[in-house]
């Protein structure tokens, strides 16, 4: 299978333990990005990565939230001392860069559950 | 402010008939819009994307439609199926890289 890949699928935590996901991107494709979604909602856009560099992230990325690419293929998103508000779904997608497409190929996922 | 709107409840048809989902935004200008189908606890999966001097895609069974003047995608399944059964999610990018995405609607095809 060569998709996006995510890891762990499931993960349970308690209220202010540290979690990290890892998310392995198709492999040619140089853009990472990821999402969050929580019950009857869309994804909503965390971070995005071209290459290594992190080159936006949305207001909802607290503090407590820091994702990275060290060499621009697998990513890691950490969500320190979590809360229970931080359970939902979390995304990555990933997609190369011919100009004038932008299609985003996501993973299967990781549900966090914050006790 | 800037939403994108889609029928919250769900859509039920029957085997056989086309499915027709709405998608409408305000305060939007994309430079394309896509649809995604997703199932109970998977990722979402890419079906279609239209660019905005595109006024119909279609692929198999499946149609978009974008009207830039309207701000509204229709996304049709023809001859659905009850493996058609999904949540369909409309997604916007708005020229930067994040996809911006409605809440779906979930379409159940009964046999």
């Amino acid at each position: 299978d060569t998709g996006v890949s995510q890891n762990p699928r499931h993960k349970i935590t308690k209220r202010g333990q540290n979690v990290t996901f890892r998310c392995d991107p198709i492999s040619e494709h140089n853009r990472l990005y990821w999402y969050r979604q929580t019950l009857g909602q869309g994804p909503e856009f965390l971070t995005y990565f071209q290459n290594e560099a992190q080159l936006e992230k949305s207001r909802l990325l607290s503090d407590r939230f820091s994702a990275e690419r060290p060499k621009g293929s697998f990513s890691t998103l950490e969500i320190q001392r979590t809360e229970q508000g931080d359970s939902a779904m979390y995304l990555c997608a990933s997609s190369s860069s011919p100009r004038g497409q932008e299609t985003q190929y996501f993973g299967p996922g990781t549900r966090l559950l914050v006790l | 402010s800037q939403k994108i709107e889609q029928n919250s409840e769900a859509l039920n048809i029957q085997e056989g008939k086309t499915a027709t989902l709405t998608c409408n935004y305000t305060n939007y200008s994309p430079a394309y819009l896509q649809w995604y189908r997703q199932d109970p606890g998977r990722g979402p999966v890419f079906l279609l994307l239209i660019r905005e001097n595109e006024k119909e895609k279609r692929k198999e069974r499946l149609k978009v439609t974008f009207d830039t003047t309207l701000k509204q995608s229709l996304f049709h399944i023809t001859a659905s199926q009850p493996a058609d059964s999904a949540t369909y999610l409309c997604a916007l990018n708005t020229g930067f890289q994040k996809l911006v995405f409605g809440t779906g609607t979930r379409l159940l095809v009964s046999p």
